[in-house]
């Protein structure tokens, strides 16, 4: 099935920097979710959205749920090590989930 | 800790056997989903489960089934095992369905020689 474009697909960073990444879509979804999942492991969630224009925190990080409800971003602001990882976007209409393709972020010390 | 358990953790095996995936839903969780993640194809669905029943299908194979028994744990079968198949299955669950939040488990490692 069709997949969400999640851009970009890896970022570098100096800890202590601001990260943005976001997710587009053709259609339009219900709720916006965004994950994290290290290596080996279970994707966790971060952060769920559910109605458009939604701007949700949690901790360091922030989403928002597009306006148009075919986008959505995530900040993660001052990163620190434990930020690296691969955060997920994911778009769920009745039961159709859709992923991206993951953001591979590294945080330098 | 999502509270999603999945047995094994890892799982060895030869291509044309066939092997049995487990997820226990987090308490409270009617639904069940299954993904497949290889490194080529990102997490793909498969298919949920809406206590005990079939709810909604994604690209699973026809060698593969599942099934979500009275007590809500669920099964995911993989027969005629092809190198291909070797990926990460992650199970994820969520209190009802449709627009509800997914919760993963920890995922079972599929190697397929």
């Amino acid at each position: 099935g069709q997949q969400l474009n999640q851009s970009p697909q890896s970022m570098f960073i100096q800890e202590g920097e601001d990260v943005s990444m976001n997710c587009t879509s053709s259609s339009i979804f219900n709720t916006w979710l965004w994950y994290k999942q290290d290596p080996g492991e279970g994707p966790v969630l971060l952060i769920a959205l559910y109605k458009a224009g939604e701007l949700t925190s949690n901790g360091r990080l922030t989403a928002q749920f597009g306006i148009t409800r075919k986008d959505s971003f995530l900040n993660i602001s001052a990163s620190i090590p434990s930020d690296v990882g691969i955060y997920f976007c994911a778009g769920n209409n009745n039961n159709d989930m859709r992923f991206g393709a993951g953001t591979r972020l590294t945080v330098k010390p | 800790d999502s509270g999603v358990t999945q047995t094994p953790k890892h799982l060895i095996t030869a291509t044309g056997q066939r092997v049995t995936l487990r997820c226990s839903p987090r308490s409270g969780d009617l639904s069940v989903y299954w993904y497949q993640q290889s490194l080529d194809q990102g997490l793909q669905f498969l298919i949920q489960y809406y206590n005990g029943e079939e709810r909604a299908k994604g690209n699973i194979l026809e060698r593969f089934s599942a099934q979500q028994f009275p007590d809500l744990h669920s099964e995911l079968n993989l027969s005629s095992l092809e190198l291909g198949d070797s990926a990460l299955y992650f199970c994820a669950s969520s209190v009802k369905g449709s627009t509800d939040t997914q919760y993963f488990g920890p995922g079972t490692r599929l190697t397929v020689l």
